[in-house]
């Protein structure tokens, strides 16, 4: 499969712990953006690397919140001493430069925090 | 401020039936509208795109419409199988270059088809 991925596809943590999610985006794009999306409601945007450059941060990406893609490969997100707040899916989504608007979402990751 | 607003929140028909998902939007300016259409428990996947000079376009049985006047769109289904079961998101884009800078997006339609 050539998709995105994501990993874990759940996670449940109790409040306080760190928690770190993984995204492989196709493997040609350069753009990675990472979601956030509560139940009922759209996704929200947290933030996106173009290759391994972060370019943007929603008001929504907390100091607990932070992104990496190192290598301009794949891409972590780390919620550090996690809140009941944080329960949420976690989808990531690349796009490749030339389309930037066709983004192509992973599974994501559901978050439970106990 | 940019925002999208998509009607009806919530939609039930039965299988075989046409439907059509409404959305709003106040997003200045415009480049781009997508429907995307995310399974239960799974990521969105992208039904239609259009630009500012298109609309409409369709996917097989679903077709999108764009009135860029009146800053509305809809998503048509046509002849509805229990698979198209999904809520439904409509996202605008300011930009064509894709950052996600005021991309908005609305919060679904939830359809469901019953046998």
């Amino acid at each position: 499969d050539t998709g995105v991925s994501q990993d874990p596809r759940h996670k449940i943590t109790k409040r306080g712990q760190n928690v770190t999610f993984r995204c492989d985006p196709i493997s040609e794009h350069n753009r990675l953006y990472w979601y956030r999306q509560t139940l009922g409601q759209g996704p929200e945007f947290l933030t996106y690397f173009q290759n391994e450059a972060q370019l943007e941060k929603s008001r929504l990406l907390s100091d607990r919140f932070s992104a990496e893609r190192p290598k301009g490969s794949f891409s972590t997100l780390e919620i550090q001493r996690t809140e009941q707040g944080d329960s949420a899916m976690y989808l990531c989504a690349s796009s490749p430069v030339s389309l930037a608007y066709e983004q192509y979402f992973g599974p994501g990751t559901r978050l439970t925090v106990t | 401020k940019n925002q999208v607003e998509q009607s009806p929140q919530s939609l039930i028909i039965l299988e075989g039936k046409n439907c059509t998902l409404q959305c709003n939007y106040t997003v200045s300016p415009f480049s781009n509208l997508r429907w995307y259409k995310q399974d239960t428990g799974r990521g969105p996947v992208s039904l239609t795109i259009m630009t500012f000079s298109e609309n409409t376009k369709s996917n097989g049985r679903y077709t999108a419409t764009l009135d860029a006047d009146t800053k509305q769109s809809s998503l048509h289904i046509t002849a509805s199988q229990l698979s198209d079961s999904a809520s439904y998101i409509c996202v605008v884009s300011p930009h064509s270059g894709g950052g996600a800078d005021g991309l908005t997006f609305g919060k679904g339609t939830h359809l469901i088809i019953q046998p």
